[in-house]
């Protein structure tokens, strides 16, 4: 398709346990962005990349969250020793380029956390 | 699934009627400002953004407004659809920052025929 796909669109897991959430941009798009957003909120940045490094991963609420994108395209986060308070939709997002607020978000990846 | 924004304030309109939605932001030092459109069960999807450099700012059935005296963010809707329900965010950026926006906690829109 040709817009942002994220995969799985739902993971129940269970305390402790490690995830690993994915998402592939549009083509083309060189920026990819990870957001988290609890119910009745609005998202929360966790981290940019600009091709295949972390530009600003300032939003990355502890070292359990990290985020890869080793050939500058498909991008996932992993989340080790998952928490309760870890449950959330995440959404991944791709721009054209840098500097631009036009995001183009996919569906999200919830995540519950038993 | 469950929707977004479950206890955010609500603006009931009639359909084609005009709709405005408010937001107050947070950082007098922000530059840029961006609305989005969340339906139920989606991502956000961008609608329009506006510079600090400008006060006003028109699209398709849209307009921004934006007074920085007061921090102070609009987007009005003009003839309001059913398919304009949904909930909207606006978001700013730190000076500098672009890639990264701050979202505020959202209005849902209720479209009624």
């Amino acid at each position: 398709g040709a817009g942002v796909s994220q995969t799985p669109s739902n993971k129940v897991t269970e305390k402790g346990k490690y995830v690993e959430l994915r998402c592939d941009p549009i083509s083309g798009h060189t920026a990819l962005y990870w957001y988290r957003q609890s119910l009745g909120q609005g998202p929360e940045f966790l981290i940019y990349f600009q091709g295949t490094g972390a530009a600003d991963d300032s939003g990355l609420p502890n070292d359990r969250f990290f985020a890869v994108r080793p050939e500058g395209s498909v991008s996932t986060l992993k989340i080790q020793r998952t928490e309760r308070g870890d449950s959330a939709v995440y959404l991944c997002a791709s721009s054209l380029g840098e500097n631009t607020g036009e995001l183009f978000f996919g569906e999200g990846s919830r995540l519950t956390v038993l | 699934g469950e929707s977004v924004g479950l206890h955010l304030p609500t603006l009931s309109v009639q359909e084609g009627d005009n709709s405005i939605i408010n937001c107050a932001y947070s950082n007098s030092a922000s530059d840029y400002f961006i609305w989005y459109k969340q339906e139920s069960g989606k991502g956000p999807q961008f609608i329009i953004d506006i510079r600090s450099n400008m006060d006003k700012r028109q699209g398709q059935r849209v307009t921004v407004l934006l007074n920085k005296t007061v921090k102070h963010l609009s987007l009005q809707i003009a003839a309001t659809q059913p398919g304009d329900s949904a909930v909207y965010f606006c978001a700013e950026t730190p000076p500098g920052g672009y890639n990264k926006l701050i979202f505020g906690a959202g209005t849902r829109l209720a479209v009624h025929p």
